[in-house]
């Protein structure tokens, strides 16, 4: 198995910085990506490669990484961001594909 | 536009066999590896399985191994999940997702999921 752990939820105010943490043992030597899930809706890219950002994307989402931990931070939070935000990374081989636990992010 | 549409979702009973589908557009279906992705409710996600673009090689999460079987057919654009000895665990959102090696195998395009309930 692959297990990456995430704080199950995250508080901020509209317009303060929020950082989510995803961390795994093996997280030095594989990719991590960040995916954003609105109530009732498929997931969306919004990290990938660790830090990379697909187009679309604002640019208040960021990611970056240390070690055993990544983190994906907004910058400027809105009421919009209110989601959960799984990390995901996998092996070298891509023949498996973990998922952390998911953070609720609420706006306060 | 790029697309992925999930079908074949619905409500069976505890060991019972259920085949789901993922329709493709808007893309080069044969050039992508695609996967199944799952999601209880109020649960997070939780990856099922993944098959290369040529079906050479598939990938199966532990828990899914024996019972489950992907399959694709590159000719339709579809990709398939055949979920057999279904337990009410299974029940959950069944996503398709593709990985594009231009974003290092992210699973940059998601399909709005099909719901599969298993349930006497």
């Amino acid at each position: 198995s692959y297990e990456l752990t995430q704080p199950p939820s995250v508080s901020v105010s509209p317009g303060q910085t929020a950082r989510i943490t995803c961390s795994a043992d093996a997280l030095p030597n594989q990719y991590a990506y960040w995916y954003q899930q609105k109530s009732g809706q498929a997931p969306v890219l919004v990290i990938y490669k660790d830090t990379e950002r697909p187009s679309g994307i604002p640019e208040r989402f960021s990611g970056s990484s240390s070690g055993t931990t990544v983190i994906l931070t907004i910058s400027g939070v809105q009421a919009e961001d209110e989601a959960d935000y799984y990390c995901q990374s996998g092996d070298s081989s891509r023949t498996y594909v973990g998922f952390g636990g998911g953070t609720k992010l609420t706006v306060l | 536009q790029v697309q992925l549409v999930e079908s074949g979702g619905g409500v069976v009973q505890p060991g019972r066999s259920l085949r789901l589908s993922c329709a493709a557009s808007g893309f080069t279906f044969s050039y992508y590896d695609i996967h199944w992705v799952r999601q209880a409710p109020g649960k997070g996600l939780e990856w099922v399985a993944g098959i290369s673009y040529e079906e050479h090689n598939k990938y199966y999460a532990d828990s899914m191994k024996g019972r489950f079987t992907i399959s694709r057919d590159n000719s339709k654009n579809t990709l398939y999940l055949q979920m057999n000895s279904l337990r009410a665990d299974d029940t959950a959102v069944y996503y398709c997702a593709k990985r594009d090696p231009a974003y290092i195998y992210a699973m940059d395009v998601w399909g709005q999921g099909t719901t599969v309930t298993v349930s006497s």
